[in-house]
C-alpha cells in the first residue's frame, strides 16, 4: 500500500475536455508537489502547495491542497495533446523525504 | 530552475558486470542527493539518500552492497550497480537538493542488463 494513492491510474480523453487527478493519503504532509514526467525523462516540478486549502493556478492547470493537508487535486481545463504524460504527486514526509504517489498516466488525443 | 545531469543516459551491460551512474548538480551545491528507481509504467521508488561526506541511507529492501553510493563532493554523487542482473534493469533517476530547498531531478539513466 502506497502512502499516497493517486486516481485514476490512467485517463484517456479528447482534446478540449477537462480532467481531474486526485492524490489522497491518510497522512499529513508539510508540503505536496505535483510533477509531470514524459517517457525517458526525469520528472519536472509543476507546483508546490504548502498551506491547507491553498489553490494555485498555472495557466490551464489548477492545483488544490486539502484543508487537512492530506489530499490534493490537479485539474486541467481544455486539455491539449501536449498535456500527455505521467502526473505524479509527491509529499514530503518526516525526515524530509519525498514520497511519490503511483502516478496517473494521461493521454490527450487530438 | 536548477540543472541536474546524469551520465550515461542509457547503458547496456552483460549480467555480472558493474555499472556506474553519475549525477551532477550543475549550478548549485547539493547537500543531499537522492537515488530513485522506476520500473515501466510505475512510479518512482526512493532507493537511498546520500549526504555529502557521509554514508548513504538506504530504504528498506534496498541492498547497500549491491547499490553502492558515493557522494564525494557537493556536486557529484555516483551510483554503482554491482554484479548487475537482468532484474536490475530499470530507469534510475537522481535528484539533488540544497538544504531544505526544492529537489531537482536529473533526466534519468536507462539500464538494460542482458
Amino acid at each position: 500500500t502506497q502512502l499516497l494513492e493517486q486516481s485514476p491510474q490512467f485517463l484517456s480523453i479528447q482534446e478540449g475536455e477537462n480532467l481531474t487527478v486526485y492524490c489522497n493519503s491518510s497522512s499529513v504532509f508539510s508540503s505536496l508537489q505535483w510533477y509531470r514526467q514524459e517517457p525517458g525523462e526525469g520528472p519536472v516540478l509543476l507546483v508546490t502547495v504548502v498551506t491547507g486549502g491553498e489553490v494555485k493556478k498555472l495557466k490551464r492547470l489548477t492545483f488544490q491542497f486539502g484543508d487537512a493537508r492530506k489530499d490534493s487535486s490537479l485539474h486541467i481545463t481544455a486539455a491539449q495533446p501536449g498535456d500527455t504524460g505521467l502526473y505524479l504527486c509527491a509529499g514530503r514526509t518526516a525526515g524530509n523525504k519525498l514520497t511519490f504517489g503511483g502516478g496517473t498516466r494521461v493521454l490527450v488525443k487530438p | 530552475g536548477a540543472v541536474v545531469s546524469q551520465h550515461p543516459s542509457w547503458v547496456i551491460c552483460k549480467s555480472g558486470t558493474s555499472v556506474k551512474i553519475e549525477c551532477r548538480s550543475l549550478d548549485f551545491q547539493a547537500t543531499t542527493m537522492f537515488w530513485y528507481r522506476q520500473f515501466p509504467k510505475q512510479s518512482l521508488m526512493l532507493m537511498a539518500t546520500s549526504n555529502e561526506g557521509s554514508k548513504a541511507t538506504y530504504e528498506q529492501g534496498v541492498e547497500k552492497d549491491k547499490f553502492l553510493i558515493n557522494h564525494a563532493s557537493l556536486t557529484l554523487s555516483t551510483l554503482t550497480v554491482t554484479s548487475a542482473h537482468p532484474e536490475d534493469s530499470s530507469f534510475y533517476i537522481c535528484s539533488a537538493r540544497r538544504a531544505l530547498e526544492t529537489q531537482y531531478f536529473g533526466p534519468g539513466t536507462r539500464l538494460l542488463v542482458l
